[in-house]
């Protein structure tokens, strides 16, 4: 089946360094990759959709420049949360979308001190 | 706006017993369906979907019902485990366009011994 690896799964940082979160499709490729942030006892929010080789598309609301998405490869999309700050502390979560359909990371639990 | 509606924040059913999960959906371009179980601090797990040209769809222990006129669906899980114990998710998306996943909020189910 289809497998994302996501890394790290937790990170604690200082407010105002940059995180990157990491996500590969492990044996498959991923035209699209989805960035979803959840908050607890919450829903998962789409944060915004990446498309290999091109530039992301950001849901109304998420600053596109505070949530860097690259999408160099059909296998690999990071996102980087930069000057974090303690309101940026959540659960991120990507999918990549192939043959399969969708599939999710393991998450990342962010937390900004 | 919330265009998928989980209003149950939780569920305890009885082992062995039928566990509903229900999702209500407002927009009515959605056209491809979808469960996730999710646990803490992991990323959902793919459970069963369906689309809108049918009305129900079967695997195992599991039954989605789409009753499409109420933009109502419906997860049933017979008989239910206690592994079952989990956040469910449902979401829904629309094979045009970005064919991004909308979640609901969640249903907490417990199964109880």
């Amino acid at each position: 089946g289809a497998v994302v690896s996501q890394h790290p799964s937790w990170v604690i940082c200082k407010s105002g360094t940059s995180v990157k979160i990491e996500c590969r499709s492990l044996d498959f490729q991923a035209t699209t990759m989805f960035w979803y942030r959840q908050f607890p006892k919450q829903s998962l929010m789409l944060m915004a959709t990446s498309n290999e080789g091109s530039k992301a598309t950001y849901e109304q609301g998420v600053e596109k420049d505070k949530f860097l998405i690259n999408h160099a490869s059909l296998t690999l999309s990071t996102l980087t949360v930069t000057s974090a700050h303690p309101e940026d502390s959540s659960f991120y979560i990507c999918s990549a979308r192939g043959s399969y359909g969708y599939t999710f990371g393991s998450g990342t639990r962010l937390t900004v001190v | 706006d919330q265009q998928v509606k989980q209003n149950s924040p939780s569920l305890s059913v009885q082992e062995g017993r039928i566990s509903i999960l229900n999702c209500d959906y407002t927009n009515s371009m959605f056209d491809y369906f979808l469960w996730y179980k999710k646990y803490p601090a992991e990323g959902p797990t793919f459970l069963i979907s369906i689309s809108s040209i049918k009305d129900k769809n079967e695997d195992g222990r599991f039954t989605v019902f789409l009753n499409k006129s109420a933009k109502h669906l419906s997860l049933h899980i017979v008989p239910s485990q206690p592994g079952d114990s989990a956040v469910y998710f449902c979401a829904a998306s629309s094979f045009q366009g970005a064919q991004k996943l909308v979640f609901g909020q969640g249903t907490r189910l417990t199964i109880n011994p």
